[in-house]
């Protein structure tokens, strides 16, 4: 297995407060991504990284954040937690070489009351 | 906006079925497409990438096909088993640029194979 780390497994939270969802990867590969999977929606992008410091934005970016300080490390915010961001969030690690597959960690879920 | 559509949403067959999954997308404009294995509570494990320039993708049991010009994926599984049951997803990924790695899932066929 791609050694992918996520952290926590799962969270319960309350709304209104932030929350900071991390990946760590073993792989050294440059490209990092986070997903999050909700039923009827399948898996949406939210946020990649192509670099260290170099991030851009996804598909469903609004009201989250990330974070890119070394090429291990991902991290997710979410500012200020709403109901609608309970979901279970996914990170993905891959190569820049286009016949390598991405690879994703076991998930994280996060409930928002 | 690329899109990705499965079909069917869910399949149920007896062991030893050959079947047929399907997943069609909306531009065909792609770096690549992948198939992925999801067992309920976990992540995606990846099954076959196909290149843009590629037409089929084999491992074992599993063969992918490409048609980009007409925007269609197939994933034919041989001789079914009950350890296939899963869900399976399609994922195309955006050429060029930065929108290479990006990937855009269809939402899954729900696969169960019964004794």
């Amino acid at each position: 297995d791609a050694g992918i780390t996520q952290s926590p497994r799962h969270k319960v939270t309350e709304t209104g407060t932030p929350v900071t969802l991390r990946c760590h990867q073993t792989e050294n590969h440059r490209y990092m991504y986070w997903y999050r999977q909700d039923p009827g929606h399948g898996l949406r992008l939210i946020h990649y990284s192509y670099g260290v410091k170099d991030t851009d934005k996804g598909e469903v970016s609004d009201g989250y954040s990330v974070s890119r300080s070394k090429t291990e490390d991902f991290l997710l915010t979410l500012e200020s937690a709403t109901s609608s961001q309970t979901s279970v969030y996914f990170c993905a690690i891959s190569e820049v070489i286009s016949n390598q597959p991405q690879h994703f960690g076991d998930g994280t879920r996060l409930s928002i009351l | 906006k690329q899109e990705v559509t499965q079909i069917p949403a869910a399949l149920s067959v007896p062991e030893g079925e050959n079947l047929v999954l399907n997943c069609s997308f909306t531009d065909s404009a792609i770096y690549n497409l992948q198939w992925f294995r999801q067992d309920p509570g976990k992540g995606l494990t990846s099954l076959l990438l196909i290149q843009s320039s590629q037409r089929e993708q084999t491992s074992g049991r599993l063969n992918a096909s490409l048609d980009k010009s007409s925007g269609r994926s197939t994933l034919y599984i041989a001789a079914s088993q009950p350890g296939d049951s899963a869900t399976y997803l399609c994922a195309v990924s955006g050429a060029g640029g930065t929108s290479y790695g990006k990937l855009t899932f269809g939402q899954g066929t729900i696969l169960t194979v019964h004794p």
